[in-house]
């Protein structure tokens, strides 16, 4: 069975700064991907980035990018010049197509706070 | 592109009670997610629908639950005789099929149950 695991529940970091949200995953299968979702409170979830697992080059977009470690199954996502909107739980998730349903597995979260 | 929907946003029940939630995913996906998420957690899969089939039941969906899609369109969850357990948000996500993005699911806003 797969598993994600995010293990800082919480996070800070001032304006402007740079942060790195980590997480590991568990998995005997090779072709996967993994996503980081942003939860800000009181409103939806909404994707961040993906990345392939067959893709070496790691997913960026814009401010955020993800620095993918295959071998170590380890996908953690750099937030670069933090904005207060940046303040969210962020969650990363995992999805195999094999699973036939293409459902999500998450981890707990970690709730970063921009601070001004 | 309304983006997925829920209602209601909000429910307060009693103990015991039945309660009924609405998801209307994007109009051109056919498939569709319920998930759920408890304080501090990450969302756990429930249930998934591909087009009006539903193709997988989590063990977590007992049988005081019930989900359905009739048509493929909109779907509602169903949770008889209510537990203080059933606390939790819902949350309702789609996705369309194929490559090339079809493996991103997309959330709505979630539905918060309080049971008193």
């Amino acid at each position: 069975a797969q598993t994600v695991t995010q293990s800082q529940p919480e996070m800070s970091v001032q304006e402007a700064e740079t942060v790195t949200l980590s997480c590991t995953y568990d998995t005997s299968e090779n072709n996967y991907y993994l996503f980081w979702y942003k939860q800000p409170p009181s409103r939806q979830m909404i994707l961040v980035i993906r990345q392939e697992a067959y893709k070496q080059q790691n997913a960026t977009e814009n401010r955020f990018s993800v620095n993918f470690q295959k071998a170590a199954k380890s996908f953690s996502l750099k937030i670069s010049d933090s904005q207060l909107g940046d303040t969210a739980m962020y969650f990363c998730a995992f999805m195999t197509p094999t699973s036939g349903t293409y459902k999500y597995i998450f981890g707990t979260g970690t709730r970063l706070k921009v601070l001004a | 592109d309304t983006g997925v929907s829920q209602n209601p946003r909000h429910k307060i029940t009693k103990r015991g009670q039945n309660v009924t939630f609405r998801c209307d995913p994007i109009s051109e996906h056919n498939r569709l997610y319920w998930y759920r998420q408890t304080l501090g957690q990450g969302p756990e899969f429930l249930t998934y629908f591909q087009n009006e089939a539903q193709l997988e039941k989590s063990r977590l969906l007992s049988d005081r639950f019930s989900a359905e899609r009739p048509k493929g369109s909109f779907s509602t969850l169903e949770i008889q005789r209510t537990e203080q357990g059933d606390s939790a948000m819902y949350l309702c996500a789609s996705r369309s099929t194929g490559w090339g993005g079809g493996e991103t699911q997309y959330f709505g806003p979630g539905t918060r149950l309080l049971v008193l």
